[in-house]
């Protein structure tokens, strides 16, 4: 039983370039969060899909950033034209879609992005 | 708005030292849930526990604690006898969405001293 898969584990992108970030959730999970961890700080939220829909985006930057989890495939958060500052961890968390609050939501193991 | 603190930003004990990491929650809802989870070196998150609102009762799962008081809206936790591999960033965290929309606080990294 796989847990949340996320890759790459490391991308190193120039500045200017994309990012794209996937995530495969837990067999059966058909909800997606995507949350940012700074270096030294804890982790923001960012957005909550199910699938092929965008149910809550409030974390994500207004312009580069786009996240979608289409009917078949992972999940992809894409970062257009990475700037510096968009050098994070990046995770992924999957739940189930019944009683949401009875279980916790399984993190994958991050995409660390570095932008030179 | 909600709001996780977690004062201690980091800790040093020396192994078989208990330690208590704090942690103060702010939400204005009457139902929401607290989590802890621990982030090693290597860098995943590992759940640690999930309590809700309703449930005051105390919880230990072996060598780890968790005191919930809603008077205080503190849920701290408690490492007993720690460990070299208890040595992480501890993070605790908020959800008051009904869905799993995590407030996390700052952390606090914890290093046991062999």
């Amino acid at each position: 039983n796989a847990g949340v898969m996320q890759n790459p584990r490391h991308l190193v992108r120039r500045r200017g370039q994309e990012a794209r970030l996937r995530c495969s959730p837990m067999k059966g999970h058909s909800h997606v969060y995507w949350y940012r961890q700074l270096p030294e700080e804890g982790l923001k939220f960012m957005v909550y899909l199910q699938k092929e829909n965008i149910i809550d985006e409030s974390g994500m930057p207004k312009e580069r950033f786009s996240a979608e989890f289409p009917k078949e495939g992972p999940s992809i958060l894409r970062i257009q034209q990475v700037v510096r500052g968009d050098s994070a961890a990046y995770f992924c968390a999957s739940s189930p879609p019944a009683g949401l609050m009875n279980t916790e939501a399984f993190f994958g193991q991050g995409t660390r992005l570095t932008v030179v | 708005a909600q709001k996780v603190t977690q004062a201690q930003t980091e800790i040093s004990v020396v192994e078989k030292e208990d330690v208590t990491l704090d942690c103060v929650y702010e939400t204005r809802d009457t139902t929401y849930y607290l989590f802890w989870y621990k982030q090693p070196p290597s860098g995943e998150l590992v759940f640690l526990i999930r309590r809700n609102s309703f449930d005051e009762q105390n919880e230990i799962s072996g060598r780890y604690s968790w005191n919930f008081q809603k008077s205080t809206s503190s849920f701290n936790f408690t490492i007993t006898a720690s460990q070299v591999v208890d040595s992480a960033v501890y993070f605790c965290a908020l959800s008051a969405e009904g869905y799993q929309k995590v407030t996390f606080g700052t952390g606090t990294k914890l290093q046991v001293i062999p």
